[in-house]
């Protein structure tokens, strides 16, 4: 178990939706990222949060977006959602930017 | 831009056997990090090493070796007397900044009883 908490491990919704993806990060971490496994992509960068701030942004589309609370929790909101967005959605966590990441055990969201 | 690719897109050994999973990175900074993610059946990413650019020491973790070589842009990795839990697909990655990782496409192990 990394510590990482992300809910729910499951989702299935209907195209044009919007789903909230959240995460916990371990006790102690400052910074949340957040990451997409799809079957075509492979496993893509999305975003970085650091203390509520954002650090750094991938190939995040523009349909998605993701906030850092002041508890530190995170939260990736996803709309419109699309066939081609079904994938597994991981959260990571860190201590900050320069410690490796520690990642939780995924949202697999389908989308029919 | 960064790229990894790990050329081996699926291997099959019977416990026991030693195998190695090749890992080749490209970028042109020379400050950078190198990660190997275990992926097990289960789903999640379990974190296994992480190298940063001017230590290219070798390491080993118990039945785990990582061979660093900045000359040939490559970071294998061993295992040792493999065995069927070892099964999992096994991704290496690459960094310039902190955690924002560049994943190699994967490469799936499967350990025959």
């Amino acid at each position: 178990d990394s510590g990482v908490t992300q809910t729910p491990k499951h989702l299935i919704t209907a195209t044009g939706q919007r789903v909230t993806l959240r995460c916990s990060p371990r006790s102690g971490d400052l910074s949340v990222y957040w990451y997409q496994q799809s079957l075509d992509q492979g496993l893509q960068f999305l975003i970085q949060y650091y203390n509520g701030e954002e650090r750094a942004k991938g190939n995040i589309l523009e349909r998605f977006s993701a906030q850092q609370f002041p508890d530190l929790h995170s939260e990736l909101n996803l709309s419109s959602l699309e066939l081609g967005d079904s994938a597994l959605y991981f959260c990571a966590s860190s201590i900050n930017t320069n410690t490796e990441a520690f990642f939780g055990q995924g949202t697999r969201l389908t989308v029919v | 831009a960064q790229k990894v690719t790990q050329a081996q897109t699926e291997i099959s050994v019977v416990e026991k056997e030693d195998v190695t999973l090749d890992c080749v990175y490209e970028t042109r900074d020379t400050t950078y990090y190198l990660f190997w993610y275990k992926q097990p059946p289960s789903g999640e990413l379990v974190f296994l090493i992480r190298r940063n650019s001017f230590d290219e020491q070798n390491e080993i973790s118990g039945r785990y070796s990582w061979n660093f070589q900045k000359s040939t842009s490559s970071f294998n990795f061993t295992i040792t007397a493999s065995q069927v839990v070892d099964s999992a697909v096994y991704f290496c990655a690459l960094s310039l900044y902190g955690n924002k990782l560049v994943f190699g496409a994967g490469t799936i192990l499967r350990v025959k009883s």
